[in-house]
């Protein structure tokens, strides 16, 4: 079964300094990844997905996300965050293909502040 | 991408009472999902719904406490039934695009008093 691992419950980060929101995942067989962001009051929105081939994705809202297979990490980067980059960041994971067990499987999230 | 409308956006019940949450789509979609997310807490797969077909329930989640309905390829109802201050909760209705990443609705902020 697959599982996915946020490292940091909640991440304060002063405003145009940059940030790193940790995944780490768990699969015996290949993933799809996904990083999905929750504003207050809101439904969820893709940020960015690795499906396959470059390692480094770019997502929305500057935001870039680096697949490392061999230390099955999934991190969230950005250079530079703005007040309005404040929400809850989830890291999500599922299988290829269609059936009952591809699923997705999301992570504790991440909320991030940012502080002015 | 998919366009989701959930309603009614937020609620407060009264406890022993049932609410019937409401999700549309733009396009026609095979499955759709209900999720809950409790306050503070990641998104937990409260079942999946075809259209045509009984719902797939997730272990915990029950079909006399969450019954949905499936009409048809654009709509879907998830109805929290005998409610309990214990399902105060934000409910999700989702879609996947190409078997690949998946879509929400606004969610349904649910108070139970």
């Amino acid at each position: 079964a697959q599982s996915v691992t946020q490292l940091d419950s909640q991440v304060p980060v002063f405003e145009e300094a940059p940030v790193e929101l940790r995944c780490n995942y768990s699969s015996s067989v290949s993933v799809y990844l996904f990083w999905y962001v929750q504003y207050p009051n809101q439904g969820l929105q893709l940020l960015l997905k690795y499906l396959s081939g470059s390692t480094l994705v770019k997502g929305i809202n500057g935001f870039e996300a680096e697949f490392n297979k061999s230390q099955t990490s999934f991190h969230l980067r950005k250079p530079s965050v703005h007040i309005s980059d404040t929400a809850e960041y989830f890291c999500a994971v599922r299988l290829p293909g269609y059936s009952s067990a591809s699923k997705i499987i999301f992570g504790s999230g991440t909320r991030l502040s940012i502080r002015p | 991408s998919a366009v989701i409308s959930q309603k009614p956006s937020r609620d407060i019940c009264q406890r022993g009472t049932s609410l019937t949450i409401q999700c549309q789509v733009d396009s026609q979609v095979t499955m759709m999902f209900w999720y809950r997310q409790q306050p503070g807490q990641s998104l937990t797969l409260i079942a999946t719904a075809n259209q045509g077909s009984e719902a797939t329930y997730e272990s915990g989640f029950v079909i006399d406490k969450f019954p949905i309905s499936r009409p048809n390829l654009t709509f879907s109802t998830l109805t929290v039934s005998n409610m309990s201050p214990e399902d105060s909760s934000i409910y999700l209705c989702s879609v996947e695009g190409g078997f690949t990443e998946a879509f929400f609705g606004q969610g349904t902020r649910l108070t139970v008093v």
